[in-house]
């Protein structure tokens, strides 16, 4: 069973552009919503985290909206670039479980 | 240092081949994970140990086999692999209990392919 649900499978958008990736949850006891980047032949890293206690949280070009209610976060990229080309997965875990269920992942493509 | 290292980063192993892959981290995490990655699909958990311990199994194959000697060591010992088993294996490392944020940090990742 999937714990969290991510979608697009895949994203093409002009340099420039907004790149907007989608998860939801269902286990009301997630309490620490990550989104890692990775490159082709790369570990993945984290990008940005968020907790539920806040309802957005930016980081340069890289916003995390989060809406609680519809157990539903989102990762906006604003003014997409080509060096952001790679898979994004998005992430849940309970905070003393030590235990991360990750999306299926999205991979980004931005064109020139 | 906020590091993951993993060696080696690249393995090709024979079915019947016995190797290591290794993992260090020196940031003081007591939790530690090995992962494998298939091609564009997520992480998938195999292995967690906390305080040395290990703490789940994934329902893993004997094949692998996880070892964590010291509180920034990990191995996992591979013997009489698959072709299906040639992956991307991560490690990982968190912070556990009071004061962790949760955060995992991966290394590199260690390339297996098995012939």
């Amino acid at each position: 069973q999937q714990q969290v649900k991510q979608s697009p499978q895949s994203l093409i958008v002009q340099k420039g552009g907004i790149s907007i990736i989608n998860c939801a949850y269902e286990n009301t006891a997630f309490d620490y919503f990550p989104w890692y980047q990775q490159f082709p032949g790369k570990g993945p890293a984290l990008l940005i985290a968020i907790r539920p206690d806040v309802s957005e949280k930016k980081e340069g070009r890289f916003t995390i909206s989060f809406n609680k209610s519809a157990k539903q976060f989102s990762l906006h990229i604003m003014d997409s670039q080509p060096g952001d080309s790679a898979t994004y997965f998005c992430a849940a875990s309970m905070f003393y479980q030590n235990q991360f269920y990750f999306g299926t992942g999205t991979s980004l493509t931005v064109i020139p | 240092d906020t590091e993951v290292t993993q060696t080696p980063k690249h393995l090709v192993m024979g079915m019947t081949n016995k190797k290591s892959l290794k993992c260090e981290q020196h940031m003081g995490h007591r939790a530690m994970y090995w992962y494998k990655q298939k091609a564009k699909k997520p992480p998938e958990l195999m292995f967690v140990y906390s305080y040395e311990k290990l703490s789940i199994n994934e329902s893993v194959p004997s094949r692998f086999s996880p070892e964590c000697p010291n509180s920034s060591l990990l191995n996992l010992h591979l013997h009489a692999l698959q072709p299906e088993d040639s992956a991307l294996y991560l490690c990982a490392s968190s912070p556990l209990g009071a004061g962790g944020n949760g955060e995992l940090f991966f290394g590199e990742g260690s390339r297996l392919t098995v012939l």
